[in-house]
């Protein structure tokens, strides 16, 4: 089946740096890739949608200059978490659509990133 | 508004009992739902994917129906093992764009 890559799937970072994390599809092209945040013991959390070669739709409530997302190609999608602090810390996962999935829609998702800010 | 609500919250069970997690959903106009199984730190993984013309799927000891009249969907596990212990997320799409709703999940617990 389809594949979905996700780096670094740990990071630690200082407070006020910023984390970029990677997304990307291994096997199939991905038109559409998905950012989530889980917080412990809760669903995901859909924070944007982004399209290849367009800017991202983030849903309400999400800082789209705090959560930097480009999908410049059909197989990578990143997520910048812009001077990061303690309550940004939280696991993130992608998700991505395309390609082998075909008309279903069908999702992939990555291993997830386990971001902590000290 | 476009929602998918989950029931029970939680559920404990003894390995090799059977189970039954629900999923209600409003997503309109609808395209497909899907159950995915995700394991503590770990990203969702697929279990089944259904479109509104399909009343069950099974994959192993999951079996998951749909009834698009009630817009209700079921996933049953059959003789539960300690692996099956996670959380069982239902995912809605609507029609065209396929634009995900999810549900909030039901963690599994199964005790040995």
């Amino acid at each position: 089946g389809a594949v979905v890559s996700q780096h670094p799937s740990r990071v630690i970072c200082k407070s006020g740096t910023s984390v970029k994390i990677e997304c990307r599809s291994l096997d199939f092209q991905a038109t559409t890739m998905f950012w989530y945040r889980q917080f412990p013991k809760q669903s995901l959390m859909l924070m944007a949608t982004s399209n290849e070669g367009s800017k991202a739709t983030y849903e309400q409530g999400v800082e789209k200059d705090k959560f930097l997302i480009n999908h410049a190609s059909l197989t990578l999608s990143t997520l910048t978490v812009t001077s990061a602090h303690p309550e940004d810390s939280s696991f993130y996962i992608c998700s991505a659509r395309g390609g082998l999935a075909g008309e279903t829609g069908e999702l992939f998702f990555g291993e997830g990133s386990r971001l902590t800010v000290l | 508004k476009n929602q998918v609500e989950q029931s029970p919250q939680s559920l404990i069970i003894l390995e090799g009992k059977n189970c039954t997690l629900q999923c209600n959903y409003t997503v309109s106009p609808f395209s497909n739902l899907r159950w995915y199984k995700q394991d503590t730190g770990r990203g969702p993984v697929s279990l089944t994917i259904m479109t509104f013309s399909e009343n069950t799927k099974s994959n192993g000891r999951y079996t998951a129906t749909l009834d698009a009249d009630t817009k209700q969907s079921s996933l049953h596990i059959t003789a539960s093992q300690l692996s099956d212990s996670a959380s069982y997320i239902c995912v809605v799409s609507t029609g065209g764009s396929y634009i995900p709703t999810f549900g909030r999940g039901t963690s599994l617990i199964v005790h040995p």
